[in-house]
Formats: C-alpha cells, structure tokens, sequence
C-alpha cells in the first residue's frame, strides 16, 4: 500500500526566503507525481506535474524534482511571496488511484 | 481556461438520505474521478470511472457509494444512506485530454457534505 509523508507538516519564513519541501513515497512503481496547492476551504490547484520518466519540471518561481528509485520529490519555491501562502500537497499515482500527503502548511511572513 | 466545477458547494442531510453530488468535467477529458477530505485529513481517493465504467475504487467506496456519467457533460456520486462520518468535502477532478490516464488531474472547488 502506497503511503506518502511530507516533511514539514508546516513552515514559515519571511518573504523573499527559498524554500524546499519534502515528500516521500513507499512505492517507487508510480506513474507520476503531482503537487497541489491548496487555500483554506478551497478546492486544489495544480502546480506540477512530473511522469516517472523525469527528472524535474519547473514553472515560474516553482521547481519539483523526483528520485523515483528513492521515493523522494521535492518542492523548490525561489523568491517566496505572501500569496504563496497555503497548504501544499504532494500526490503519487499509480495505475489509477492517487494516494496524497497531509500536505505542508506554508506562510510567508510580509 | 476550462475547469472543472460542482454544485452544490455545500449540502446538509440527515442520516439516512441519499444524496446525489455533481460534477461537470472539463470537456475534452476522458477520466474522471471522485475524492473526498474529512476536516483536517488527508485527501483520499474514492473512484476512477473511464468509458463508462469504474476502473478502480478504494475500500472507502463501499456499496453505498455509485457514480454515473448520466449524459456527455455530468458526472454524478450518489450515497445512498449517508452516515455521520460521510461528512466531508468531496473534489471531482478529471485528466486525460489526450490519451493518457497520465495527465494532470484538474480539481473542482468542492462539494462540502454535511450529514446531521
């Protein structure tokens, strides 16, 4: 059974600051993984999304990289904003079923 | 952009009654799915559902859970007999504007069920 853990639970640091956060993965047999963010009572937002054949994928400020061999991805913010501010999730697919973190809850401090 | 979205945002029910939440996918998409998040927990998946059919499920969708795609635009998850702990937000979210069930899966905001 496939488990995710994201490390830290939750984080905050004072705008402009980079950051990383952390997911782990007990099965590497995944198709791909994608990170979510997620504002308080809202729906989810894609960010990434990275098949098990990459390596990275970057979008603006944001840059996910994946080790599937080792179960690891992570969740590079450069140049964090106040609007980045929310609770982000990592998700792992495998044949169909997405198994997700807890998520880490970010703020950035104006 | 196309987006997914789901009415209602928010249903209250008694213990007991079917409740019937929907989902327009965004148009193109072939795979569509169903997940829900009790307050504070982890984001679980329910179902897959591609051509016309569920092609996988979790153990959380027992027998009183069933989906539909009722015509070309809706897709629908029926509880049949809500319980207490069925209270929770359930997100649709549909992928695959290509081929590939490999897709970025596109969340909708969000059916808030409350079961009193």
């Amino acid at each position: 059974k496939q488990e995710v853990t994201q490390i830290p639970a939750a984080l905050s640091v004072p705008e402009g600051e980079n950051l990383v956060l952390n997911c782990s993965f007990t099965d590497s047999a995944i198709y791909n993984l994608q990170w979510f963010r997620q504002d308080p009572g809202k729906g989810l937002t894609s960010l990434l999304l990275i098949q098990s054949s990459q390596r990275e994928q970057t979008s603006g400020r944001l840059n996910a990289s994946l080790d599937k061999s080792s179960g690891r991805s992570t969740l590079y913010i450069a140049a964090s904003q106040p609007g980045d501010s929310a609770t982000y999730l990592c998700a792992v697919r495998g044949y169909q079923k997405v198994t997700f973190g807890i998520g880490t809850k970010l703020q950035v401090i104006p | 952009e196309p987006e997914v979205t789901q009415t209602p945002s928010h249903q209250v029910t008694q213990m007991g009654q079917e409740v019937i939440l929907r989902c327009v996918p965004i148009s193109n998409h072939l795979y569509f799915y169903w997940y829900r998040q009790i307050l504070g927990q982890k984001v679980e998946f329910l179902v897959s559902f591609y051509n016309n059919e569920i092609s996988e499920k979790s153990e959380i969708f027992d027998d009183q859970f069933s989906v539909e795609r009722p015509d070309g635009s809706n897709f629908t998850l029926k509880i049949r007999s809500t319980k207490l702990e069925d209270s929770a937000m359930y997100f649709c979210a549909s992928s695959g504007g290509g081929t590939s069930f490999g897709d970025t899966q596109y969340f909708g905001p969000g059916t808030r069920l409350t079961v009193l």
